[in-house]
């Protein structure tokens, strides 16, 4: 059965306080993992694609990796603003559904 | 942004109602799908369409259903709303592998 289980469930961190955020998977196949950024009350926000093991995205503060089974979102020197729910999810070889974990709320302490 | 909207944004109905969930878009985009996120569960795949009147459910698709008749709208029904329907939908679009783009959800409350 494909699942995606992120951790932690919340995290807060001081502005400046460099962390990781997990997502671990169990697919028969990844054609891909993405992440996603959710502000509350709003709809998820996409940030990065990642295709095969290996491959790595930045975007500012923000950098993606990705292993066979996992993939992390490194948060270097975060800042208030940061502070969301962060998603991932993966599209497996076979059929057209995408799975999602349950998320990582982040708080970004000033 | 990516051209998604959602109407209603908000809505209260009664149990046993049906209630029609409509999602738009400018893109042009040929999947669509529709979403339900609920505390614990996360995004929850309830259908999905691959093509104007090409549709195919998700994990969560018994009390629902969908239509497609225009590449730019995707219709979600319940067709008689119970309690446990209660919940925030979200549309999104794609190109099928690649990342989805969501819309700004509707929050249904069934009493």
């Amino acid at each position: 059965e494909d699942q995606v289980t992120q951790s932690p469930e919340a995290l807060r961190l001081q502005e400046g306080e460099s962390s990781s955020l997990n997502c671990s998977y169990t697919v028969s196949g990844l054609r891909g993992l993405f992440w996603y950024r959710q502000d509350p009350g709003k709809g998820p926000e996409f940030l990065f694609t990642l295709y095969s093991a290996g491959e790595e995205k930045e975007k500012e503060r923000l950098k993606a990796t990705l292993t066979k089974k996992e993939s992390f979102l490194h948060i270097t020197a975060p800042k208030p603003e940061d502070s969301a729910t962060y998603l991932c999810a993966v599209h497996p070889n076979t059929g057209n559904q995408f799975y999602f974990g349950t998320g990582t709320s982040l708080t970004v302490i000033p | 942004d990516a051209g998604i909207t959602q109407s209603p944004r908000h809505k209260v109905t009664e149990t046993g109602t049906p209630v029609t969930l409509r999602c738009h878009q400018t893109e042009n985009h040929r999947y669509m799908y529709w979403y339900r996120q609920d505390p614990g569960h996360g995004l929850r795949l309830i259908h999905y369409s691959y093509g104007v009147k090409d549709t195919d459910k998700g994990e969560v698709s018994d009390g629902y259903s969908v239509s497609r008749s225009k590449t730019e709208d995707f219709l979600l029904t319940l067709e008689s709303a119970t309690s446990s329907q209660t919940s925030v939908y979200f549309c999104a679009i794609g190109q099928g592998a690649r990342e989805q783009y969501f819309g700004p959800g509707t929050r249904l409350t069934v009493t």
